[in-house]
């Protein structure tokens, strides 16, 4: 089966820096994604990781260790705007790649 | 910029109806996605959609769901005599192709069901 652990709450302040963990142990391994979604909304793509490394967008970078079947979330700046629920998720190596999600962390930002 | 979207937003129905959730993908793309998500839990998978027919599909999608792309632009989500716990919020969602590594999924804002 698949299975994802990601901390359930993050707390942290106004313009610090964040990082959410997530393992894995799944089969057909292919690919790790990040999600965000605010309360009532739709998850919204932030990366994804295909290959060992780090990938950075603007505020946000994702990393992932294969070898370790772990990867994390970076959040750099953070604003308000960031509380929100982060998921990570493997993407499985099946022709239509489907995805599947961790429980969810709840990041909240302080003033 | 193109986005999927849902219809209805939300939908009342009583025990044993049958109702039917309507996504409208963005329109190059090639793979289409259900999930669901129980309230305060995670984002669970249903089913994958692929060259007009089921690609993949979890122990959650039994006889009780089917899915159908009945023209080039919709793609249906039919729950057949629901229960109880088939109220949650259900996404939609659609990805472009494998091809170049495009494995952001695009997910509609989401049908909330509420069955009584």
């Amino acid at each position: 089966g698949q299975s994802l652990e990601q901390p359930s709450e993050v707390t942290a302040v106004e313009g610090a820096i964040v990082q959410i963990n997530c393992t894995y142990q799944t089969s057909g391994f292919y690919g790790l994604s990040w999600y965000q979604q605010h309360d009532g909304g739709a998850p919204t793509f932030l990366s994804y990781n295909g290959l060992d490394g780090l990938e950075e967008t603007g505020r946000f970078s994702s990393f992932l260790s294969r070898s370790d079947s772990y990867g994390y979330l970076l959040l750099q700046e953070l604003q308000m705007k960031d509380s929100a629920s982060y998921f990570c998720a493997v993407r499985q190596d099946t022709n239509a790649g489907k995805s599947t999600f961790g429980d969810g962390t709840t990041l909240t930002v302080k003033p | 910029e193109p986005e999927v979207t849902q219809t209805p937003s939300h939908q009342v129905t009583q025990m044993g109806q049958e109702v039917i959730l309507r996504c409208v993908p963005i329109s190059n793309h090639l793979y289409f996605y259900w999930y669901r998500q129980i309230l305060g839990q995670k984002v669970e998978f249903l089913v994958s959609f692929y060259n007009n027919e089921i690609s993949e599909k979890s122990e959650i999608f039994d006889d009780q769901f089917s899915v159908e792309r009945p023209d080039g632009s919709n793609f249906t989500l039919k729950i057949r005599s629901t229960k109880l716990e088939d109220s949650a919020m259900y996404f939609c969602a659609s990805r472009r192709s494998t091809s170049g590594g495009l494995e952001t999924q695009y997910f509609g804002p989401g049908t909330r069901l509420l069955v009584l």
